[in-house]
């Protein structure tokens, strides 16, 4: 069974940083691309960062370009995600979510059930 | 990126069909077969409804169909059930691997 677990969340002032991690289990870990997607509070879903399954090639949505980086370590099945400069707009529910291929996906098939990230002063 | 356009809210009876529709452009929605719907209790993960347009994961009732003309993506839901009470999410792939969702639709069962 797909099981996607996130950790790292919690309470920043604008302007810190914070690194959300995604332990995975249940499947091969490298052979799937792998995504965060974000929810802020009563807010529909935002596609934020992507990854391929071996690394090598990421992706990121313009409003976290530069900010954010995109991460896995496949000998630990873990998803990462380094949140840099946080703004206000930051805050959020972070859920990684897995995809269907190595490189590229048609779909997320799986989710996990997310960590708050709350970016106050 | 702009967030697809879905309606708000909609409701239906149990046992009637309801549909949501899904409006982008031809630079996702109507330029790729890669909408996907998803949908999410109060407080959960989302959950894969949809894929490819109109693909049913496993495990997905066939009461759950959806389609795409253009640049506008419909899921559409039959024989209504209270457990159907939930948001929708469309998302669409918009190239160089990147991703668009909804903005949602709250969907009240009466």
């Amino acid at each position: 069974e797909v099981h996607l677990l996130e950790s790292g969340g919690g309470l920043v002032q604008p302007g810190g940083s914070l690194r959300l991690s995604c332990a995975a289990s249940g499947f091969t870990f490298s052979s799937y691309a792998m995504s965060w997607v974000r929810q802020a509070p009563g807010k529909g879903l935002e596609w934020v960062s992507g990854i391929s399954g071996s690394g090598g090639r990421t992706y990121y949505a313009a409003s976290v370009k530069g900010r954010f980086t995109i991460s896995r370590d496949n000998s630990k099945n873990t998803l990462y995600l380094q949140m840099n400069s946080l703004r206000v707009e930051d805050t959020a529910v972070y859920y990684c979510a897995k995809g269907t291929k190595e490189t590229g996906t048609n779909t997320y098939d799986y989710w996990g059930q997310g960590t708050l990230v709350t970016v106050s002063s | 990126q702009s967030a697809l356009t879905q309606p708000a809210s909609v409701s239906g009876s149990p046992g009637q069909s309801i549909t949501v529709s899904c409006t982008g452009a031809s630079s996702d929605v109507g330029g790729y077969n890669y909408v996907s719907w998803y949908q999410q209790h109060p407080g959960k993960a989302p959950k894969l409804m949809i894929y490819e347009v109109s693909y049913r994961p496993s495990g997905v009732p066939d009461r759950f169909s959806a389609s795409k003309s253009g640049n506008t993506a419909s899921l559409t839901i039959s024989g209504l059930q209270a457990e159907d009470e939930a948001d929708y999410y469309c998302s669409s792939y918009t190239g160089s691997n990147t991703w668009v969702f909804g903005g949602g639709t709250k969907l009240t069962v009466l």
